[in-house]
């Protein structure tokens, strides 16, 4: 079936430091791609997406290209503020009957440290 | 603009007492509306989805149920919570294209069961 892994946190990371989180998928078909965050206590946002191959997504300096050919969908963001410390969680869609699962990895805790 | 409105934040509750969770969203019709809860350790499981009124598709056999009585409210029930039951709630709403342009999530409802 369809799955998403992402790379093991918590991630620890210095104000202003490049950030990759790495996301491969395994899927049938052209699944859909998402990267969402979640601050602490809080439900998650939609960060960005990616609905076709070779796509980019970005949002609030972060950014991820849909790669068919190695399956991949890593987050990056060149320099990374306290503020980003959060959850940050990879997606993929799914059909079931008329509606679309969304089949999450297990998330990946980023902390930076000023 | 949509919004989804999600009630109540918090909730402790006794072992074998009931639940009502309700989520409303506003804004859109006709949406895809999703349950999924997060335990502890990160990961979403997704319980129940619905692509219309009275329509329910249970994604993992449990104890609790989910109902659709207006195009616009999901409630998710049950008659006698467990202590497994404590999580994060989260509800989502997605157009109904299959989610394939993303969820939109709720704040979420954290339900300790003692």
């Amino acid at each position: 079936g369809n799955s998403v892994t992402q790379m093991e946190g918590p991630v620890t990371l210095s104000e202003e430091a490049f950030l990759t989180i790495n996301c491969t998928y395994t899927a049938t078909g052209y699944p859909s791609l998402f990267w969402y965050v979640q601050y602490p206590g809080e439900g998650l946002q939609l960060l960005l997406k990616a609905t076709k191959a070779d796509d980019k997504g970005s949002n609030k300096g972060f950014e991820a290209t849909y790669r068919k050919e190695t399956t991949s969908f890593h987050l990056e963001k060149g320099s990374v503020q306290v503020s980003d410390s959060a959850v940050y969680f990879c997606a993929l869609t799914q059909r079931i009957g008329q509606g679309g699962k969304l089949i999450f990895g297990q998330g990946t805790e980023l902390s930076v440290k000023p | 603009s949509q919004t989804i409105h999600q009630w109540p934040a918090t909730l402790v509750q006794p072992v074998g007492s009931p639940l009502s969770l309700e989520c409303t969203v506003e804004g859109t019709s006709n949406p895809n509306l999703y349950w999924y809860r997060q335990a502890a350790g990160r990961g979403l499981q997704l319980l129940f989805y619905s692509v219309g009124i009275g329509q329910i598709s249970s994604e993992v056999p449990q104890n609790l149920s989910a109902s659709r009585p207006q195009d616009r409210q999901f409630i998710l029930s049950s008659k006698k919570l467990l202590l497994s039951d404590s999580g994060f709630y989260l509800c989502a709403w997605s157009v109904s294209n299959h989610g394939l342009g993303g969820y939109t999530f709720g704040s979420g409802t954290r339900l300790t069961v003692v």
